[in-house]
């Protein structure tokens, strides 16, 4: 079956302690990226990456790394997280496309930094 | 990136069609309209595309106004599974590496299915 697989699925922690959550897509997608879902400002975008060892920054990239050592891969690092931090993330992947493939969706990974 | 306003919310009864506008005035003639739903706890969730033409899916169907302005997202019949919120959204036909493939998610409308 074709998926996204993020873990963890939740996560409580505190501040300042290194954490990383995984992203995994079995689509062969050249495509993957990293959205943040809040109250009342929808989605945004954090990082993406167009394919192995090719990231960028997306709109809201301050706090957080990634890298992309492999395809299926694509690993968010919250290197010193913060309480700003805690809410709900989301991996995405899609194959090359020019504006008309879909992307495809993990389930999210709500994470809480006391 | 251009902009698309839903409203926030809409109500429809179980097995009963629903249509979920979306005004996009300032698309431009090469944006895609996709449709994104997330329902609770869930990722958001493709649901269809189109250009130009009115598309079906087996999951709904995609009107798209003459001047592109505007679309219309069916469901021919609501069931309590629908209710979700609903996301339309532009999407550049530009060339893979010029774009972050970045889906820009407004607000959204909330259906709510009644039995």
């Amino acid at each position: 079956e074709a998926q996204v697989t993020q873990n963890p699925r939740y996560l409580i922690t505190v501040t300042g302690k290194k954490l990383t959550v995984t992203c995994s897509q079995n689509m062969n997608h050249e495509y993957m990226s990293w959205y943040r879902q809040d109250p009342g400002l929808g989605l945004r975008q954090i990082y993406y990456s167009m394919n192995v060892e090719v990231t960028d920054k997306g709109d809201v990239p301050e706090g957080y790394k990634v890298s992309r050592k492999e395809k299926r891969n694509f690993p968010l690092i919250l290197e010193s997280p913060s309480p700003n931090q805690t809410s709900l993330y989301f991996c995405a992947s899609s194959s090359r496309d020019r504006g008309y493939q879909p992307q495809h969706f993990g389930d999210g990974t709500r994470l809480s930094i006391l | 990136d251009a902009k698309t306003t839903q409203p926030n919310s809409m109500e429809s009864n179980e097995e009963e069609p629903v249509h979920l506008p979306c005004n996009h005035s300032t698309i431009s003639g090469t944006d895609y309209i996709h449709w994104y739903r997330q329902l609770p706890s869930q990722g958001p969730e493709y649901v269809i595309h189109g250009l130009t033409s009115n598309v079906n899916n087996r999951m709904a169907s995609l009107a798209i106004a003459e001047d592109r302005k505007s679309s219309t997202l069916i469901l021919h019949r609501a069931t309590l599974r629908d209710a979700a919120v609903y996301y339309c959204i532009l999407r550049a036909a530009l060339p893979f590496y010029n774009q972050g493939g970045k889906l820009i998610f407004g607000q959204g409308t909330e259906l709510s299915v009644k039995p």
